[in-house]
């Protein structure tokens, strides 16, 4: 069965405190991973797409970085306004028909505290 | 703001009633997809629309449908509501139909007493 599982599930940070979000998949034809923020009551917000391995993309204090089995996202020197939970998705085919689905994981909530 | 909208932004309703949410993409995008999330289960992807026809399905329950119309808006319906359905409810709309960079609304909240 397919899954995708972050850790971990929640992380305190001091502010400046540099840090990395995992994200580790188990599925079959990858066709994308992407990485979301979400704060509380509000609609999740698209930060990055990865497509392979050895794929990196950055912006501003947070680099996303993919290998065959997980994607890690870096938080260098985070800031109070970081706070957020960090959600994974990936992107994989449905059935035969060319049809795809995202799967999301539960995601990672991050304190970053003054 | 992702330029995709959701109405209404709550709603509170019975068991047993029905009810219709409603979400317009951004301009350009082709895609609808529709999400529950609840405060244990994460964002469940229910179902995609890509320009006016089903492209995808997640789980969504026998009791839920959806549709998208002409003009690209789309319309999910929940009926014979149980305690369990009450969760945030997203919209996300992309141009393509791959799933790739979704544009998410900000959330109908539905609490059924």
């Amino acid at each position: 069965e397919d899954q995708v599982t972050q850790s971990p599930e929640a992380l305190r940070l001091q502010e400046g405190e540099s840090s990395s979000l995992n994200c580790s998949y188990t599925v079959s034809g990858l066709r994308g991973l992407f990485w979301y923020r979400q704060d509380p009551g509000k609609g999740p917000e698209f930060l990055f797409t990865l497509y392979s391995a050895g794929e990196e993309k950055e912006k501003e204090r947070l680099k996303a970085t993919l290998t065959k089995k997980e994607s890690f996202l870096h938080i260098t020197a985070p800031k109070p306004e970081d706070s957020a939970t960090y959600l994974c998705a990936v992107q994989i085919p449905l059935n035969s028909g060319g049809y795809q689905k995202v799967t999301f994981g539960i995601g990672t909530k991050l304190q970053v505290i003054p | 703001d992702s330029g995709v909208t959701q109405t209404p932004k709550h709603l509170i309703t019975a068991t047993g009633q029905r009810v219709t949410l409603r979400c317009s993409p951004r301009s350009g995008d082709l895609s609808v997809y529709w999400y529950q999330q609840s405060l244990d289960q994460g964002l469940q992807f229910l179902i995609q629309y890509y320009n006016g026809e089903e492209r995808a399905k997640g789980n969504i329950l026998e009791r839920f449908s959806a549709q998208q119309f002409p003009d690209l808006h789309s319309e999910l319906n929940l009926s014979s509501l149980e305690l369990g359905d009450s969760a945030l409810y997203f919209c996300a709309s992309s141009v393509g139909h791959s799933g790739r960079g979704q544009f998410f609304g900000p959330g109908t909240r539905l609490t059924v007493l």
